[in-house]
């Protein structure tokens, strides 16, 4: 069964440090990974996504994240956060096998991020 | 319309009492799917549609719940004989179909039963 872990319930840190949110998953194919992210009072949206070609992905904001397929990770990065980024963002996978179409998305529990001005 | 469109935004209900969920997709969206959402945790998958067809139910918890969305567009997730731990964040998301496709969400219904 695919299932996703994160690994920090809850971050805090500075505006301007760097961010490194990790993702790992479990699931024996082919995978599409995804990082959204939810504001206070919003819904999810969609930060960034992979699906295939290179492995470092540019999102949203500043945001970006690598899928290493030996380590069944794909770990999100911003070099500077911002107060505006404090939020709840989620990794998801979901396993490609519904004949082309999207299937559902496996959530991970989620990691906080609170941003000190 | 322009973005997916749950309602109601909150639903307090009565343990005991069935209640409606409603999701209207964006407009041409193929695909449409329901997620619960319990506090601390993220988003469970519960069911998902290609059109009118149920593609998936799997992660319905139980008989009480059920889901359907009969033209293929709006779609609602009936909850039967509620219980307390129904209470929680119900999300309705819906992408165009096929590969490499988003899921864009809607704002969620938040159930508490009481």
């Amino acid at each position: 069964a695919q299932s996703v872990s994160q690994h920090n319930h809850h971050v805090i840190l500075s505006e301007a440090a760097s961010l490194e949110l990790g993702c790992n998953y479990s699931y024996g194919g082919t995978v599409n990974l995804f990082w959204y992210v939810q504001y206070p009072g919003q819904h999810l949206q969609l930060l960034l996504k992979y699906f295939s070609g290179d492995p470092l992905v540019k999102g949203i904001k500043g945001f970006e994240a690598e899928f290493i397929k030996s380590k069944f990770s794909f770990n999100l990065r911003k070099p500077s956060v911002q107060w505006s980024d404090t939020a709840e963002y989620f990794c998801a996978v979901n396993g490609y096998n519904y004949g082309g179409s999207q299937g559902n998305l496996i959530f991970g529990k989620g990691t906080k991020l609170s941003v000190k001005p | 319309g322009a973005g997916v469109s749950q309602s109601p935004r909150y639903k307090v209900t009565k343990r005991g009492q069935d209640v409606a969920l409603r999701c209207d997709p964006i407009s041409g969206h193929v695909s449409l799917y329901w997620y619960r959402q319990a506090l601390g945790q993220g988003p469970e998958f519960l069911t998902y549609f290609n059109y009118e067809a149920q593609q998936d139910k799997s992660g319905l918890p139980n008989d009480r719940f059920s889901a359907e969305r009969p033209e293929g567009s709006i779609s609602t997730l009936t909850i039967q004989r509620t219980e307390q731990r129904d209470s929680a964040m119900y999300r309705c998301a819906s992408s165009l179909g096929g590969g490499e496709t988003e899921a864009f969400f809607g704002q969620g219904t938040r159930l508490t039963v009481v």
